[in-house]
């Protein structure tokens, strides 16, 4: 199957704590984003790599850290998560190759901080 | 940076009508603009595209209209079904830095 999966779908967790979350790509896509969610459906990017190389990185909170292991991989690290970190995280990718392009879009996880 | 105004909010309509969904955007310098659609509980799922060098693209029940002058796209849905009860959502991709900036969306509900 074909498409963009994260893990895990769902977590919680307290203040303070460090949380990672998991994305990955099967479309042969060359960039991939992440992008947050919050209660009110607002979609904001924080990140897009491309490559591999880090081509967007909006203005967030520095405990906030993307990782990039190879083209079909993104992950997003949380270090002392805050309760305003509470929020659905969406992994996407796109073909960048091609000019523009649509992006596909992970399940994404729920993020709730106590 | 740019940013994307989407118009209205929300929507609730009966089986059949027809809708029209405004957006409009403030940076010159964008370039593409990708519609998607979230079902409630479902992923984000592309629904339609057009490029600045454009002015109207159809698909199906779905017309997108462009006007770079004013900086304004309007979605038209036609023969609206239950099916196509989402939040809309609009974006804009500036030319050279590839960064998509997404409308607040509009709710449809469409009503058997």
């Amino acid at each position: 199957e074909t498409a963009v999966f994260q893990t895990p779908n769902y977590h919680v967790t307290q203040v303070g704590n460090e949380v990672s979350f998991n994305c990955k790509q099967t479309l042969g896509h060359d960039t991939m984003y992440w992008y947050k969610q919050d209660s009110k459906k607002l979609l904001k990017i924080m990140f897009s790599y491309n490559n591999k190389q880090l081509i967007v990185n909006e203005t967030v909170p520095r405990r906030f850290s993307p990782q990039s292991s190879d083209k079909a991989h993104l992950n997003l690290r949380i270090k002392s998560v805050e309760p305003e970190d509470s929020a659905v995280y969406l992994c996407a990718s796109s073909l960048r190759d091609r000019g523009y392009a649509e992006q596909f879009f992970g399940p994404g996880t729920r993020l709730t901080v106590l | 940076g740019e940013q994307v105004e989407q118009l209205p909010s929300s929507l609730i309509v009966q089986e059949g009508a027809s809708v029209l969904i405004n957006c409009s955007y403030t940076d010159s310098a964008s370039v593409y603009f990708p519609w998607y659609k979230q079902e409630p509980g479902k992923r984000l799922q592309f629904i339609i595209d057009i490029r600045s060098n454009m002015e109207r693209k159809q698909t199906q029940r779905l017309t997108l209209l462009f006007d770079k002058k004013t900086k304004h796209l309007s979605l038209h849905i036609t023969a609206t079904q239950p099916g196509d009860s989402a939040i809309y959502f609009c974006s804009a991709t500036s030319g050279g830095n590839y960064k998509p900036t997404f409308g607040k969306g509009t709710s449809l509900v469409v009503h058997p």
